[in-house]
This record gives structure tokens, C-alpha cells and sequence, in this order.
């Protein structure tokens, strides 16, 4: 019964540092979602993937980098962190049922980001 | 584009009282509604959702009506209840790039606090 697992949790990177995000569903989604949660501004989408192998930018792609090799998984990548990239992270997924707009999304516990 | 306004909170309330968080939304077409809500140190769950003008979304005891004449979908709950303090996110399904991937855009959320 796991859903969405996020990993890390937690976790503190100098500016210039890089990671990854690994996002894990196995509800066999299609669509899986990254977005960023900053005080005061919701949640806004970072990238999007409709299926293995295709990804695509969002609202806020700037500084982050996603693959999807497997159904699966997700993972958004931090290539050089900088302190406007402190957030808290969700991923997401949605079963994929093209022009279906009321699906619900499996959101992830989170991943909190602090960059110094 | 696309947006949803909430209420800004935080909202602090005593056991027993009545709720409302107020959502309005900018659309073209006739979008999915939803709420989601937050409870500390967790992911997003959907609490509700409404799919065309006139339904009503309702779980454990909170109701929203979709009402396009307003552009609203507005929250309530006539009791509330301690457990019921979290982050409460109104959110439109809205269609990005191709597939029929659709995300989900969020107003900027609601803390609420039930004090017994």
C-alpha cells in the first residue's frame, strides 16, 4: 500500500551542489508530476511526464532537469542548487485517461530542500 | 491562464464552529474542481472534488458546490473538529502541452487551526 514514495525526506545542499529527487509510484500511473511548494504560492508544476521516456517542462522549469526511464519512477534533478531552489518538493501521479479531467492525483509525503 | 484564489488564512476557529474557505477560479471551459488538504508533515490527499456546474463534492462532513454562475467552490463543514486542522488547497484540473496530461494549478492554501 505504498503509493508515492519520495526519497529523500529531508536534506540540506551547499549552493553549486547537485541531487536527485527519486519519485516511486506503484499504482502503474502514467502521468507523474514534480511541483514545488513555497509559502504563500500553492503548488506550482515543475516538469510532467505523460509515460516512459517523455518528459516536459511546467509553470517553473528553470535550474531542474527530469527523467523518466521507467514507468515507475521519476527523478528531478538539481544540477547546480542555489538558495532560490529552497522548497519543499511533491511529486505526483495521475492514472493517464487522455481528456479525463477529473482523476485524482497521488500526491508523495515531500521532500524539504534547504539550500545554503 | 488558469488560476484559483483562496481565502487567506490562517483561519483559527473553536471545536464546533462552523467553516467556510472561500475558492474562486479563472478558467476557460468548464474545468474540474478540487480540494486537497495538508495535515502536518504530510502529502496532499483529495478531500473532494466536483466536475461540472452544479455538483456538489462532499467527504467526511465538508461540502463545496461547483457554481459557474460565480466562479466559486467555496469549502465547508457545519462542526469542525480538532483533526480537522491542515493546510486546505483548492485546486482546477487544467490541461497542459499534449496527451492529455493535465495538471492541477492551486490556489495558494488555507491553514486552519481547531482549537478544542
Amino acid at each position: 500500500n505504498a503509493g508515492v514514495t519520495q526519497t529523500p525526506k529531508f536534506r540540506v545542499l551547499k549552493t553549486g551542489q547537485s541531487m536527485t529527487l527519486l519519485c516511486a509510484q506503484d499504482m502503474n500511473h502514467e502521468y507523474m508530476y514534480w511541483y514545488r511548494q513555497d509559502p504563500g504560492m500553492g503548488l506550482r508544476l515543475i516538469h510532467y511526464s505523460v509515460g516512459e521516456g517523455t518528459t516536459a517542462k511546467g509553470e517553473v522549469p528553470d535550474g531542474y532537469n527530469v527523467s523518466r526511464l521507467k514507468k515507475q519512477n521519476f527523478l528531478l534533478g538539481l544540477e547546480s542548487a542555489a538558495p532560490s531552489q529552497t522548497s519543499v518538493y511533491f511529486c505526483a501521479s495521475q492514472v493517464g485517461l487522455s481528456g479525463r479531467s477529473n482523476t485524482e492525483a497521488f500526491f508523495g509525503q515531500g521532500t524539504r530542500l534547504t539550500v545554503v | 491562464g488558469n488560476s484559483v484564489t483562496q481565502m487567506e488564512g490562517p483561519v483559527t476557529l473553536s471545536e464546533e464552529a462552523f467553516l467556510t474557505i472561500n475558492c474562486t477560479y479563472t478558467a476557460t471551459g468548464y474545468p474540474s474542481l478540487f480540494w486537497y488538504v495538508q495535515y502536518p508533515g504530510e502529502g496532499l490527499q483529495l478531500l473532494l472534488k466536483a466536475t461540472k456546474a452544479d455538483d456538489k463534492g462532499s467527504n467526511k462532513g465538508f461540502e463545496a458546490t461547483y457554481r459557474k454562475e460565480t466562479t466559486s467552490f467555496h469549502l465547508e463543514k457545519g462542526s469542525v473538529q480538532v483533526s480537522d486542522s491542515a493546510v486546505y488547497f483548492c485546486a482546477l484540473s487544467d490541461r497542459v502541452g499534449f496527451q492529455g496530461a493535465q495538471k492541477l494549478v492551486f490556489g495558494q492554501g488555507t491553514r486552519l487551526t481547531i482549537n478544542p
